[in-house]
């Protein structure tokens, strides 16, 4: 069974510049997690999918990040416009159950982005 | 203060040894707690959950002091292939808070 996917693996743009990150969950997973993790600091909560509703999107640092699930399959993170801080790897999460308890979310590998 | 601190090493241990982690949270209301492993420029992967009685899964041992507010994790005897980062993960409702990690080099 395919785990999660993400694409692209590597991406490298200007400032100001628009990307878009991609995320596959496990096939069957409602739940749909984005995390990200910039240099030097801990991995942190973006915003959780309970298929295509947001359940919860505190973790968003401001409105140039905009994130889609329509049709509760796949994910994308728009980031627009993007700025030098935005740099880290953007990781995409996926699980079953809602809950943390008993539950087990699987990460995707990552989407390494640069900001130059 | 972070809401999961971990002290980031490295730990440098010979082939071997046995090491421990120490992580703290500060939420007294979570209520599940993990250790995930990760890789150089890899995800983070499940190692164990940590129960409140504590668990043992091979060579690994984790415990829970609620009252203390700190989660550990025990390897023996270390292998070269668990030269890794280990992940404190504490349960924020529906989502997880992850500590900085905590890095480990098991040298030969």
């Amino acid at each position: 069974e395919a785990g999660v996917t993400q694409f692209p693996s590597h991406s490298v743009i200007e400032k100001g510049q628009t990307v878009t990150l991609r995320c596959d969950p496990i096939s069957g997973h409602d739940n749909l997690y984005w995390y990200r993790r910039v240099m030097g600091k801990e991995i942190k909560f973006l915003l959780h999918f309970v298929k295509e509703s947001k359940q919860d999107e505190s973790g968003m640092p401001n409105n140039r990040f905009l994130a889609e699930r329509t049709g509760g399959t796949y994910s994308t993170l728009k980031v627009q416009p993007a700025e030098l801080e935005d740099s880290g790897v953007y990781f995409c999460a996926s699980s079953q159950l809602g809950g943390l308890s008993g539950n087990t979310i699987y990460f995707g590998e990552g989407s390494w982005l640069t900001v130059v | 203060r972070k809401e999961v601190e971990q002290d980031p090493g490295p730990f440098n241990v010979p082939e071997g040894a046995t090491v421990a982690f120490n992580c703290t949270y500060s939420n007294s209301a979570s209520q599940s707690f993990f250790w995930y492993r990760q890789d150089c420029r890899k995800e983070p992967k499940l190692l164990m959950s940590v129960y409140s009685s504590g668990n043992e899964d091979g060579r690994f041992t984790a415990q829970l002091n609620r009252a203390s507010q700190y989660i550990s994790l025990l390897i023996r005897d270390s292998k070269l292939s668990d030269s890794a980062t280990y992940l404190c993960v504490v349960d924020g409702t529906y989502k997880y808070i992850f500590g900085t990690g905590t890095r480990l080099k098991v040298l030969a």
